[in-house]
């Protein structure tokens, strides 16, 4: 399983993009990377996945440059609510289940 | 509604005395998992299952028993509890392997005196 870096915390102010990067070295062919949200004493939620280029939805974007060794979570104008933990993950079906998710990057919205 | 379910959702016990942690999920997923989370340390998976009576370890897996008997049930298992099992655990279902969304039960905070 191919191991994440990413910051420890991150500090933004209501309205802002905020980017929350991922470096994964040894990031894997079948592998994809999938970004996680959790609030205090809740379970993580799922925000966005992507294999490579540009994944968007209604909540974020992912951009995962051509050598796929990192990845950016990409959250528009955020708001106070958006203080959580954000994970950033790489898994393949082919390693079955073991996931590791890291220590996560703490994000600090103020108004 | 489609949901992961844990219980008890706060537990306090004593050394030694052996407990269970239910988790159950409506989504006919077939693989379940089990972290634990502590302060500064994010999520560490505890064990996992790919289908019933299919079970593995993660990486914090000392301690710590499971059992998949049936397809929605995946319960964790403290024989001899100790302080150091002191956390915030959850339960996470999806439906095909890692690369698929997780869907996690609203955690058990358990505290061992």
């Amino acid at each position: 399983l191919a191991k994440t870096t990413q910051p420890i915390s991150m500090d933004s102010y209501e309205g802002q993009e905020v980017n929350i990067t991922c470096s994964h070295n040894n990031i894997a062919t079948n592998d994809y990377i999938t970004w996680y949200q959790q609030f205090p004493s809740q379970g993580p939620r799922f925000i966005i996945q992507g294999y490579k280029t540009k994944v968007t939805n209604e909540v974020a974007s992912l951009f995962i440059p051509a050598d796929r060794k990192s990845s950016t979570l990409s959250l528009p104008r955020v708001s106070l609510s958006d203080t959580a933990v954000y994970y950033c993950l790489v898994g393949d079906v082919t390693g079955g289940f073991k996931t590791i998710f890291g220590a996560g990057t703490r994000l600090f919205v103020k108004a | 509604e489609a949901q992961v379910t844990q219980n008890p959702r706060y537990l306090i016990t004593v050394t030694g005395k052996k407990l269970t942690v239910t988790c159950s999920q409506n989504m006919n997923h077939e693989y379940m998992s089990w972290y634990r989370q502590d302060p500064g340390l994010g999520l560490r998976q505890i064990y996992y299952s790919m289908n019933v009576e299919v079970t593995d370890k993660g990486d914090v897996p000392e301690g710590y028993k499971v059992s998949r008997k049936e397809k929605r049930n995946f319960p964790l298992i403290l024989e001899s509890p100790s302080p150091n099992q002191t956390s915030l655990y959850f339960c996470a279902s999806t439906l095909q392997g890692s690369t698929d969304t997780q869907y996690f039960g609203p955690g058990t905070r358990l505290t061992v005196l």
